[in-house]
């Protein structure tokens, strides 16, 4: 039972082409985000939607285009590639509001290895 | 804006040793705190968290307590086994649905 899950698992490309990462959930939860981690290992957001509407929106290169085509789904698309894109990226989902108050855990999926050569 | 400082690595320990990882924070507001482990080539798990201050996290022989006075959330396990061996990012949220602010991250080596 999967509960964050992303295809595929390791992608290498070359420059310049243009590759999608998708990630579903099935935990039923209302927000999904991605991430960065670069090769030191620093994690940064890029993007959140909340019930399908793009809610945070970092300092992204706009090569980078998230979609959200329903609540359970959060794909990345990646035009243009460069070097500097080669990361791992993390896919992660949350729900805001539960029975006994606000929810502050993200989980987060095994992530997508880039290597642009 | 918000930041978390966390110990540079790698962290080598024998078996059965005690670890601490330190981790400091910088909000605006009132966060609540985490700290996510990375085992090799998987992706990140929740630890452990604490949304308040004084409260304190535990999960796996893992603790941590939420230091408002200091702005700090130490990571601490009293023996660790080779199992433990992973990166710990500590991190925090303002916000429900907000963005997690993470640490660079400590990678912690256990040695049979």
């Amino acid at each position: 039972d999967t509960a964050v899950s992303q295809t595929p698992k390791y992608l290498v490309t070359q420059m310049g082409n243009d590759k999608s990462i998708k990630c579903e959930q099935n935990l039923g939860h209302d927000t999904m985000y991605w991430y960065k981690q670069d090769s030191k290992k620093f994690l940064k957001i890029m993007f959140s939607y909340n019930n399908k509407e793009l809610i945070i929106n970092e300092t992204v290169p706009n090569r980078f285009s998230p979609k959200s085509p329903d609540k359970a789904h959060l794909n990345l698309h990646i035009n243009s590639l460069e070097l500097g894109d080669s990361a791992v990226y993390f896919c992660a989902s949350s729900q805001v509001y539960l029975a006994g108050g606000l929810s502050y855990e993200q989980y987060f999926g095994p992530g997508t290895r880039l290597t642009v050569t | 804006g918000n930041s978390v400082t966390q110990m540079e690595g790698p962290v080598t320990l024998s078996e059965e040793a005690f670890l601490t990882i330190n981790c400091t924070y910088t909000a605006t507001g009132y966060p609540s705190l985490f700290w996510y482990v990375q085992y090799p080539g998987e992706g990140l798990q929740l630890l452990l968290k604490a949304t308040k201050a004084d409260d304190k996290g535990s999960n796996k022989g893992f603790e941590a307590t939420y230091r408002k006075e200091t702005t700090s959330f130490h990571l601490e396990k009293g023996s660790v086994q080779v199992s433990d061996s992973a990166v710990y990012f500590c991190a925090l949220i303002i916000a429900a649905g907000n963005k997690l602010t993470f640490g660079g991250g400590t990678r912690v080596l256990v040695k049979p």
